[in-house]
């Protein structure tokens, strides 16, 4: 049974360095073909992918972002760490981590998200 | 980057009728060298992450009512409930994955009973 859970903290002011934990089970980042991928969604609004990382440690970014996002993995612990810098109030968000395996290229599983509130 | 749209923005369907929602690409997503369309459509219910419905544009996930259906190839796409349930309503996302970095999603179709 494939799970993730995203865990960080529900309020960081502006200009802060907002880290989210991605701690996932029933799957290993270290088998060919999977990934762990990050997706914000604002409130009311539409999804927006933010990061990939994949089995063999190949990172991706959305363009726009690309400057504020790390994203890295630690196979042992079954995590995958998002970090944005200089968060602003437009990035309130719920933050979803969500698994994506290259033979269906689709998210096939997801967290169920957690909200991010950026204010002072 | 690849752009996503879709249409309608929401639409209100009767129970029991047809619902299509239409997504086109700002460039191909079908691949030559695989001849996959590299299109996934999701549906998000309210306080709930989104659901696979649909992925290589046509495939139907695992445990997904027969009745939704995708198609389409190249830039143009179509999901279609041929019999909308009342728990069908939603917001439902369709996402290219065809490019380096992936995952663009469109904006979204809210579906309605009316």
């Amino acid at each position: 049974q494939v799970t993730l859970r995203e865990s960080g903290p529900a309020l960081v002011k502006p200009t802060q360095t907002l880290t989210l934990t991605c701690t996932f089970s029933g799957f290993s980042l270290s088998t060919s073909g999977m990934c762990v991928s990050w997706i914000r969604q604002p409130p009311g609004k539409a999804l927006e992918w933010l990061a990939l990382i994949d089995w063999d440690d190949e990172k991706y970014f959305i363009t726009s972002l690309k400057t504020r996002l790390t994203i890295s993995k630690d196979t042992s612990k079954n995590q995958v760490v998002l970090t944005m810098t200089n968060m602003d109030a437009v990035d309130t968000a719920t933050y979803y981590c969500a698994r994506v395996h290259s033979a269906m290229g689709a998210v096939d599983y997801w967290g169920q998200g957690t909200l991010v509130t950026v204010s002072s | 980057d690849i752009v996503m749209t879709q249409s309608p923005d929401s639409l209100a369907v009767s129970l029991g009728e047809r619902a299509t929602i239409n997504c086109k690409s700002s460039q191909s997503v079908l691949f030559s060298s695989t001849d996959k369309n590299y299109l996934a459509w999701y549906q998000q219910k309210p306080g709930q992450p989104p659901k696979l419905l649909i992925y290589w544009a046509s495939t139907r996930e695992s445990g997904v009512p027969d009745r939704f259906s995708g198609s389409g190839s190249g830039t143009d796409f179509t999901l279609t409930i041929s019999s909308l349930q009342a728990e069908d309503v939603a917001v439902y996302y369709c996402q290219h994955y065809y490019s380096t970095p992936p995952g663009t999603f469109g904006q979204g179709t809210k579906v309605e009973i009316k």
